[in-house]
This record gives C-alpha cells, structure tokens and sequence, in this order.
C-alpha cells in the first residue's frame, strides 16, 4: 500500500538555523499538507499546496516557513532560521483531490529539536 | 471558532469488552469528519471518515463511529477491545471551504488483558 514517507526521522539543529524537512507524498496525489505537533499539544495545520502554490496556511506559517515541491516527487519544508518554540513533530500528508470530503493520509513525522 | 474536543485524556478499557471514545465538534458550515491513530512512534493513521449519508461509518480495524448532528458528536466505538487497540486515537473535522484538518487534543486508550 502506498505511503507517505518523510526524512529524517528526528533533526537536532540549534537556534537560528535553518532546516529543511522533507516529505515524499503518495504519487498520484496533488494536494500536500504540513502539520505539526508540539509534545503534549493538538495537532495544528501549517500549509496546504497544490499546482505549486500555498493554496491555504495558517498564522502559524509566517516568514520564518516555506515549502517547495523541487521536483516530481518531494515536497519541502523550510524553516529559515529556527526558534526553540519550533520545536515539534511535524507532519506531511497528502490528498489525491482538494476539498473536505478527501482524506488526507499522512507520513511518519519528523521529530525536530531545537537546542 | 471552528474546534474540536475530545473530553477524555484517557480511557481504560478491558479486552473483549465494548470501548467508546468521545468526540464533539463546533463548526460554521457542514460539517467531514474523521478519526485518526497514532501508534507509537508512529504516524497519523486513517481510520474512518464521516461525510454524508448513513450516520454510522464503518472504518478499519472493526471500528465504526455514529454522526450524531443535535448533539454534534462524532464517538468512536468498538464492540469487543484488542490489547493492540491501545494507542492515542485524534477526532478532526473539515469545512467545506477549508482544506486543512482542525484537531481535537486526542484520546489515550488503553486495553488491559
């Protein structure tokens, strides 16, 4: 069965770095997502991109954030110059269709600490 | 605001007996709805998803959930619990205008043998 897969798995970076997380979505879906989950807290939307565009992002997702869909099959995202509050596990899902009635499958996660 | 709540941090249950995770929803527009499982050290995984019609949903691993719109509830239930159903489960809902997911805090379950 297909899956959503993302690397690496956990990323120690210290403050005021920038980190790069990536994500493989299913193939045949067009619509990508990023979520994350700071330990003991609620999931909590970031993005959504479609066509090579943001076709949705929360106030989460300000300066500091970018995604990008380099090539075919990645989709990633950047966080410029990392916080310790950015620390979290975040998440990449994907659906095949936009709109609510779809389901959005998600990978793994990736676990990343900010010293 | 669009929010979700799950009223239970934990829920214990015994193998073989009968196991209900709660979830209510407050949302402008209609309401999709979804339960997710995260296993440890795991992702999100796709349980089952309310979008219309039948009011009981029948999702994977023998769990179902009933759309309840007076009460706007969305429970989960399994009428007989695995030791392997333990695991943190997450209610989220959509509307029709918005693609992303809005989640509850989630729900530790735990099945003892």
């Amino acid at each position: 069965e297909p899956e959503v897969t993302q690397t690496p798995s956990h990323q120690v970076t210290q403050m005021g770095q920038e980190v790069i997380l990536r994500c493989v979505p299913i193939s045949n879906h067009l619509y990508f997502y990023w979520y994350r989950q700071i330990l003991g807290q609620k999931v909590e939307f970031l993005v959504s991109f479609y066509n090579n565009e943001i076709s949705e992002k929360s106030e989460i997702f300000d300066d500091q954030f970018s995604v990008e869909r380099p090539d075919g099959s990645n989709f990633t995202l950047k966080i410029r110059s990392t916080k310790l509050e950015d620390s979290a596990m975040y998440f990449c899902a994907s659906s095949v269709v936009p709109g609510a009635v779809d389901t959005q499958y998600f990978g793994p996660g990736t676990r990343l600490t900010v010293l | 605001a669009q929010s979700v709540a799950q009223p239970e941090d934990q829920v214990n249950v015994a193998e073989g007996n009968p196991l209900t995770v709660k979830c209510t929803y407050s949302v402008s527009g209609n309401p999709y709805l979804f339960w997710y499982v995260q296993y440890p050290n795991r992702g999100l995984q796709f349980l089952l998803k309310y979008i219309t019609g039948d009011n009981l949903v029948k999702g994977s691993y023998g769990f179902e959930a009933e759309f309840n719109k007076s009460q706007t509830s969305f429970h989960l239930k399994k009428p007989s619990a695995l030791v392997s159903d333990s695991a943190l489960y997450f209610c989220a809902v959509r509307v029709d205008s918005n693609y992303q997911l809005i989640w509850g805090a989630g729900t530790k379950l735990i099945i003892k043998p």
